[in-house]
């Protein structure tokens, strides 16, 4: 079975710090990683996400991760934090049990930003 | 577009009851999800579906119903509702083969006592 590790169930920043979430799966298949960002009552908006081609992939919001299949990883960075950046994030793989079809989630991170 | 809706947005039953939470994508997708999050658990497949009349079981399928009788409508049924169900519901839905990103609604925060 798949599945997605997400260290650090909270990470807080100061704003104009680097951000770097963290990300590890596992996979049968080659994956197909996303990451999601979710604000408060709200439901999850795609970040970015990795299918095939390059392995650096930018985002909305100034956001970037990288593909490492040596690592199985896919973590998530951002050069400078905002206070508006302030959310939980998920980083999930597409679930190869059913084909692809639906997602295999972390547990999420929440990121704080200190002004 | 409207993309993925869901009704209601809040709901409170009582053990025992049953109740139906609604979905509807107007995108033309064939594949929807229906996801549970509770608190340090990220999201967890209930059920999905490749279009319709087709569906199957995800992660944590038990005492929960759905059918997928329309490409637009994929509803969730609880037969009988517990308090370990209280949680937040999501409905998902993403185009067919080659294109992998899903689109989720705003989510249904059901409580159960």
């Amino acid at each position: 079975a798949q599945s997605v590790t997400q260290l650090g169930s909270h990470v807080s920043v100061s704003e104009g710090a680097l951000v770097l979430l963290r990300c590890n799966y596992s996979s049968s298949v080659p994956p197909y990683l996303f990451w999601y960002v979710q604000y408060p009552n709200q439901g999850l908006q795609l970040l970015l996400k990795y299918t095939t081609g390059a392995t650096l992939v930018k985002g909305i919001n100034g956001f970037e991760a990288e593909f490492k299949k040596s690592e199985t990883s896919f973590h998530l960075t951002k050069p400078s934090a905002h206070m508006s950046d302030a959310a939980e994030y998920f980083c999930a793989v597409s679930d190869p049990a059913t084909g692809r079809r639906a997602l295999t989630f972390g547990s999420g991170t929440r990121l704080q930003v200190q002004p | 577009n409207a993309g993925v809706t869901q009704t209601p947005k809040f709901q409170v039953l009582k053990t025992g009851q049953s109740m139906t939470l609604q979905c509807a994508q107007d995108m033309n997708h064939e594949y929807m999800s229906w996801y549970r999050q509770d608190p340090g658990m990220g999201l967890r497949l209930i059920h999905y579906s490749v279009g319709a009349g087709i569906t199957d079981q995800g992660e944590v399928p038990n005492g929960y119903n759905v059918s997928r009788s329309t490409t637009e409508d994929f509803p969730l049924r609880l037969l009988s509702a517990a308090p370990s169900q209280t949680s937040v519901y999501f409905c998902a839905s993403r185009p067919g083969t080659g294109y992998n990103e899903q689109f989720f609604g705003p989510g249904t925060r059901l409580t159960v006592l």
